[in-house]
């Protein structure tokens, strides 16, 4: 059984530019949640889907937007790419929205010169 | 504000020591606590999930504890290996709609041989 999968896996911006980040949760999760990394930091959240619907927002400004899918894909958009926008990019996925079981994806790391 | 800090922030330990990471929180209230090993530019990998009741856990040569009185946690980690070299997070769950995850900023181990 495929675990979380994150795509693409490294991916060069320039500044201004529109990148848009994909996961696929593990067959039966629910609930996607987006986490930014920045090196040598833990990682930040961003949003929480479940059931195609948004339930939770980081603080995070207004350029960084998802969405979740019927089949519970889920998307990540960032939009005007910033330099301070490299990092880590991690999707995690449980089945219910507050389940125990978040399983991380291998993350896409995305450059921003 | 819900916080999880991690000490120390990084150390080195020679092949077959053991060592033993500390986490200390103020999330609340409290659902559970978990600990993942993240590789460099890769998701993290769960290695225990606790839960209020429970103040041990195992994982091979990973041992979690839990002191829910005092909000710590530590991990120790028994003769190590050098595939032990990793980041080493805690990340804390509050007991509020969508269970959102608070993440310390992990500590760094290295394992020389």
């Amino acid at each position: 059984d495929a675990g979380v999968t994150q795509s693409p896996t490294h991916l060069i911006k320039t500044r201004g530019q529109h990148v848009t980040l994909r996961c696929s949760p593990i067959s039966g999760h629910k609930s996607v949640s987006w986490y930014q990394q920045v090196l040598g930091q833990g990682p930040q959240f961003i949003f929480q889907y479940y059931e195609k619907e948004e339930r939770g927002r980081g603080n995070f400004p207004d350029r960084f937007s998802a969405r979740q899918f019927p089949n519970y894909s889920s998307e990540l958009n960032v939009n005007a790419l910033l330099l301070g926008d490299s990092a880590l990019y991690l999707c995690a996925s449980s089945f219910g929205q507050g389940a125990l079981g978040y399983t991380f994806g291998s993350g896409t790391r995305l450059t921003v010169v | 504000k819900n916080q999880v800090e991690q000490s120390p922030q990084s150390l080195i330990i020679l092949e077959g020591k053991n060592c033993t990471l500390q986490c200390n929180y103020t999330v609340s209230p409290f659902s559970n606590l978990r600990w993942y090993k993240q590789d460099t530019g890769r998701g993290p990998v769960s290695l225990t999930i606790m839960t209020f009741s429970e103040n041990t856990k195992s994982n091979g040569r990973y041992t979690a504890t839990l002191d829910a009185d005092t909000k710590q946690s530590s991990l120790h980690i028994t003769a190590s290996q050098l595939s032990d070299s990793a980041s080493y997070i805690c990340v804390v769950s509050a007991r509020t709609a969508g269970n959102k995850l608070t993440f310390g900023g992990g500590t760094r181990v290295l394992v020389k041989p």
